[in-house]
């Protein structure tokens, strides 16, 4: 079974500043995506960045950007420049390619400093 | 504005009552998930469905019924309410072409507390 493992509960990073969220996973498939989810105060999760699996190429979205490590396993998200509003919960997930399941992690709560 | 409405924001349930969490979509999204979140754990798959008339279950359906009778719409209820539903429940649609996949958009959330 797939699992998603993200181990820093909570990061902070002062206003401007560059912070990386880790996030490690398991799967036996070659074909999968990941993706990180932003869940701010409002409650709403809103999808930050996206990466398929058969890329080699590190995603990037502004000022978010991914180091994907295929045969590592891990997914960790760069956040550059980081804002007041970048504060939230981060949710690292998988899901495998050609399927409807998602695994989610449980999260990094993320504080930024002024 | 498009996106993925949830109805209501907040409920309080007598344990044992029943209720349907309303989720509508504008986009034409086949796919349409629910989820609930718990202190901790992540989000948690509770029923999926890939179209009109198809649904499925995910990780923890017990307790709960849905039904897609249209692309838009997808209900989400609770048979009898028991305080471990207690939670916060998000509706999650999204566009899939072929095995592609471009990731979610949420609804806002449902805060349910069941007494």
């Amino acid at each position: 079974a797939q699992t998603v493992t993200q181990s820093q509960p909570e990061m902070s990073v002062q206003e401007a500043e560059t912070v990386t969220l880790s996030c490690t996973y398991d799967t036996s498939e070659s074909d999968y995506y990941l993706f990180w989810y932003k869940q701010p105060p409002s409650r709403q999760m809103i999808l930050v960045i996206r990466q398929e699996a058969y890329k080699q190429q590190n995603a990037t979205e502004n000022r978010f950007s991914v180091n994907f490590q295929k045969a590592a396993k891990s997914f960790s998200l760069k956040i550059s420049d980081s804002q007041l509003g970048d504060a939230a919960m981060y949710f690292c997930a998988y899901r495998t390619s050609g399927t409807y399941k998602y695994i989610f992690g449980t999260g990094t709560r993320l504080k930024v400093l002024a | 504005n498009a996106g993925v409405t949830q109805t209501p924001k907040f409920q309080v349930l007598k344990t044992g009552q029943s209720m349907t969490l309303q989720c509508a979509q504008d986009m034409n999204h086949e796919y349409m998930s629910w989820y609930r979140q718990d202190p901790g754990m992540g989000l948690r798959l509770i029923h999926y469905s890939v179209g009109a008339g198809i649904t499925d279950q995910g990780e923890v359906p017990n307790g709960y019924n849905v039904s897609r009778s249209t692309t838009e719409d997808f209900p989400l209820r609770l048979l009898s309410a028991a305080p471990s539903q207690t939670s916060v429940y998000f509706c999650a649609s999204s566009y899939d072409v072929a095995t592609t996949h471009y990731g979610y958009t949420f609804g806002s959330g449902t805060r349910l507390t069941v007494v």
